[in-house]
């Protein structure tokens, strides 16, 4: 069965950092494109970021809001995803959901930035 | 950026009833590699999204057969052939070509 739980969401100022991390368990992580989704409080559905594969170089693709600010990376060792979240703004609070390229879904950990 | 426009935003329906939910993009989501990236997610009350419909038409694992979807050029099309009280909620399509984007969702519910 394939799970994905996240964690590490809370409270930050703005301006702060905060890293999340999405453990996965019951299918080949190493193998599996990644994703991340936000949603903000009472609002719809905005992609955050993705990547590919260790074998496709990793690579990542963010949306414009976060490009420069937040950075996708996996440990295929610990099979868990990271999203690392700097110079956080207002607008970034959101329930964020890891997702195993668009299929399967974590539960979300919220983030709120605020004063 | 692709953008895509749901119709309607919110809707009723009787269970046993059909219903339908429109997903019109912005541009053509055929990909190079002949596949068309459009989904549909199904997130009801609390829950994150769920998939339901993966390129256009084909079910994900679980989903009943009463869903489906498929395309008219850039249009595309959800439906539902008999409501059941379980699937209220919002539905989303969404497009993978970079960047990836949702569209507002439809909000279902029953009468």
């Amino acid at each position: 069965e394939v799970q994905l739980v996240e964690s590490g969401g809370g409270l930050v100022k703005p301006g702060g950092s905060l890293r999340l991390s999405c453990a996965a368990s019951g299918y080949s992580f190493s193998k599996a494109w990644m994703t991340w989704v936000r949603q903000a409080p009472g609002k719809g559905l905005e992609w955050v970021g993705r990547i590919r594969s260790q074998t496709e170089g990793a690579t990542t693709d963010y949306t414009a809001p976060v490009k420069g600010r937040f950075t996708i990376s996996r440990d295929d060792s610990r099979n868990t995803l990271y999203l690392q979240m700097n110079s956080l703004k207002t607008e970034d609070t959101a329930i964020y959901y890891c997702t195993r390229y668009l299929d399967y879904w974590g539960q979300g950990t919220l983030v709120i930035v605020s004063s | 950026e692709i953008v895509l426009t749901q119709t309607p935003l919110s809707l009723s329906v009787t269970p046993g009833q059909p219903a339908s939910i429109s997903c019109k993009s912005s541009q053509s989501l055929l990909h190079s590699d002949g596949k068309t990236y459009l989904y549909w997610y199904l997130q009801k009350p609390g829950q994150p999204p769920q998939l339901l419909i993966y390129e256009v038409s084909s079910r994900f694992s679980g989903v009943p057969d009463r869903f489906s979807g498929s395309e008219s050029g850039t249009d595309f099309t959800l439906k539902i052939s008999r409501v059941e009280a379980e699937d209220v909620g919002v539905y989303y399509c969404m497009q993978s070509i970079q960047p990836f984007t949702f569209g507002p969702g439809t909000k279902v519910d029953i009468k």
